[in-house]
């Protein structure tokens, strides 16, 4: 079967970095989405890899590694406002989304 | 960046009827549309996949006489839900993925997403 491994929860302090995880088993592989979602709100598209490596952009940054069947999205500079879930979702051989179940970012002052 | 609207944002609908959701591409055309659901703190689930001028393909558990998809044009496809009830209240979201072309990356872009209570 098809799956997507992420934490529940993760707690973090503002200003600081924070590492998100996540393991996956799929029927093929066409890349890696994270995505970022407020409580109440659509999910909002933050990254892609479908090659080895890391993606910088701004505070986030997102990791690959195929053979590992793993990926982390790490944001640094941490500020109240990215508060939010994390999905991560990735694209299987028949190109649909398996989506993981989300981690929830909670970000203290 | 690629716009997808939906409408309405919420709907407060009585038990029995049915209620329609519509999501628009604005300035792109949307081969493929998703529709999703979301139950508070849980993952989006898949309820169907519509590709424009073809039947939806529904995801297993989902009644496909009770969900109706209509894709009738490039920008447009809506989400009837027929006879609701309580159990159908929930978080509706629909994406909208564009034509693939070299280098695409297969993104999805979301609607805002609509909120149905059914009482």
């Amino acid at each position: 079967g098809q799956n997507i491994d992420q934490p529940t929860e993760m707690t973090a302090t503002e200003g600081a970095i924070v590492q998100i995880n996540c393991t996956y088993q799929t029927s093929g592989f066409n890349g890696l989405f994270w995505y970022q979602q407020h409580a109440g709100e659509a999910p909002t598209f933050l990254s892609y890899n479908v090659l080895d490596g890391l993606e910088e952009k701004g505070r986030f940054s997102s990791f690959l590694s195929r053979s590992k069947g793993y990926s982390y999205l790490l944001l640094k500079e941490l500020q109240m406002k990215d508060s939010a879930s994390y999905l991560c979702a990735v694209m299987d051989s028949n190109y649909q989304l398996i989506w993981g179940a989300g981690t929830k970012l909670i970000i203290k002052p | 960046g690629a716009v997808v609207s939906q409408h309405p944002s919420r709907v407060i609908c009585k038990s029995g009827t049915s209620v329609k959701i519509e999501c628009r591409s604005l300035d792109f055309q949307a081969t493929t549309m998703f529709w999703y659901r979301q139950f508070p703190k849980k993952s989006l689930m898949l309820m169907a996949t519509s590709n424009e001028g073809s039947k939806a393909t529904y995801e297993q558990g989902v009644e496909k006489d009770k969900f109706l998809i209509n894709h009738a044009s490039l920008t447009l496809s809506t989400l009837t839900v027929t006879s609701a009830h309580p159990e159908d209240s929930s978080f509706y979201i629909c994406s909208a993925r564009g034509v693939a072309g070299a280098g695409d990356s297969y993104e999805q872009y979301f609607g805002p997403g609509t909120r149905l209570t059914v009482t």
